[in-house]
């Protein structure tokens, strides 16, 4: 596609349930970004991806928190047992080197 | 630390000129970026400065001055549209990739007719 696709755009998970978040990025955008983003706030750094490989994930703000891209394009983000402090918009980003990030919609999380 | 600094919300008329300032306290500096987000949207990219100056695109113009730890973007002949969050991120030097982008909190801004 010609943007970053998130999916799903909503999701609804019961305390203590394990989710799923996908993010597709542009084909061929090497650089893949994970940004946390509570209401009325700016967007917080979670992990990188070059590739497949994970070269920065200390904004992971707990070890619930696990994002793999194993070939490279889709990745996703897995949250394991949600507490109602996930609950924020998880926003997806990709670019080729250091040009501007193209954002994902993004994926609303509430955890009920 | 790192810091960013914004307006936490801003009101203009439609037609007119708003300026959006952005201040930073950072540890490093390798360019700033603003980038616009609409309500339930993703952030989309406005402008770029690395060095000190003007940088004009259409409606929007975007200033540095690194001296200062300072910019701003200005947004002219205001649509309704232009109603939306604006975001101001520093890239950190030395960190290639985006990896290290600050994000202030965005400034919301309101254009009334």
């Amino acid at each position: 596609g010609a943007g970053v696709s998130q999916s799903p755009r909503y999701k609804v998970a019961k305390r203590g349930q394990d989710v799923a978040l996908r993010c597709d990025p542009i084909s061929g955008h090497v650089s893949l970004f994970w940004y946390q983003q509570a209401l009325g706030q700016g967007p917080e750094f979670l992990t990188y991806f070059q590739n497949e490989a994970q070269l920065d994930k200390s904004g992971l703000p707990s070890d619930r928190f696990f994002a793999e891209r194993p070939e490279g394009s889709v990745s996703t983000l897995k949250i394991q047992r949600t507490q109602q402090e996930d609950s924020a918009v998880y926003l997806c980003a990709s670019s080729t080197g250091e040009s501007p990030l193209h954002f994902g919609n993004g994926t609303r999380l509430t955890v009920t | 630390g790192q810091n960013i600094d914004q307006p936490t919300e801003m009101t203009a008329t439609e037609g007119a000129i708003v300026q959006i300032n952005c201040t930073y306290q950072t540890s490093g500096f390798n360019g700033l970026f603003w980038y616009q987000q609409h309500a339930g949207e993703a952030p989309t990219f406005l402008s770029y400065n690395v060095l000190d100056g003007l940088e004009e695109k259409g409606r929007f113009s975007s200033f540095l001055s690194r001296s200062k730890g300072y910019s701003y973007l200005l947004l002219k002949e205001l649509q309704m549209k232009d109603s939306a969050s604006y975001l101001c991120a520093v890239r950190l030097q030395g960190a290639g990739n985006n990896r290290k982008l600050i994000w202030g909190l965005g400034t919301s801004l309101a254009v009334n007719p």
